[in-house]
């Protein structure tokens, strides 16, 4: 009930194209879905972050689409660059969870091929 | 400083040794987490300071973990008696408490790997 399931494991995708990186989630309860992009030897660092009232959020080229009923939610980045290249993880945050205590995926490796 | 700084950035040691991780996060940032990555996984979250007290230390594995932060900067990451399990890289936050704003942005140090030989 605590996961956070993040698919594919790896991406690989042309520049210019979409990269689409998923999560589903148990919980109903989670209340906040951040997502962080995180290069080698470097801590994650925040992307974009949605709640669950709203089903969209677009900030530059990256979109994420909150399905509430489906339990489920994506990242988007359109017209991928090959600086996009990292590892990317979604996470929430639990119901009574502290501010700062995130629930993490397993992460999605993507490269974008110039 | 700039940014989350932690030391030391590489850490080998002998199982059953006893290791310190020192996270120094953003000046006036009141809030301070520590989180754990495996390799090839997501951080897992390991406590939370609000301040000089521990908020919610409910991710500590065991009661080897043990974490302070005395005066509401600095924060030592503490692991007696490491294990080969305890490999991984610890990483530090720290943000902005900003009550009933709902979510606090983390800015992550880039973290200490420790390796348990």
């Amino acid at each position: 009930q605590q996961q956070v399931k993040q698919s594919p494991q790896s991406l690989i995708v042309q520049k210019g194209g979409i990269s689409i990186i998923n999560c589903a989630y148990e919980n109903t309860a989670f209340d906040y879905f951040p997502w962080y992009q995180q290069f080698p030897g470097k801590g994650p660092a925040l992307l974009i972050a949605i709640r669950p009232d709203v089903s969209e959020k677009k900030e530059g080229r990256f979109t994420i689409s909150f399905n509430k009923s489906a339990k489920q939610f994506s990242l988007h980045i359109m017209d991928s660059q090959p600086g996009d290249s990292a590892t990317y993880f979604c996470a929430a945050r639990p119901p009574g969870g502290s501010q700062g205590n995130l629930i993490f995926g397993k992460g999605t490796k993507l490269s974008v091929k110039p | 400083g700039a940014g989350v700084s932690q030391t030391p950035s590489n850490k080998v040691t002998e199982k059953g040794k006893y290791v310190e991780l020192r996270c120094d996060p953003i000046s006036g940032h009141t809030a301070l987490y520590w989180y754990r990555q495996s390799l090839g996984q997501g951080p897992e979250f390991l406590i939370y300071f609000q301040g000089t007290g521990a908020a919610d230390d409910s991710g500590l594995p065991n009661d080897r973990f043990f974490a302070v932060r005395p005066e509401g900067s600095v924060s030592t990451l503490k692991i007696q008696r490491t294990e080969r399990g305890d490999s991984a890289v610890y990483l530090c936050a720290s943000s902005l408490f900003r009550r009933g704003s709902g979510a606090n942005v983390l800015t992550f140090g880039a973290g200490s790997r420790l390796t348990v030989l």
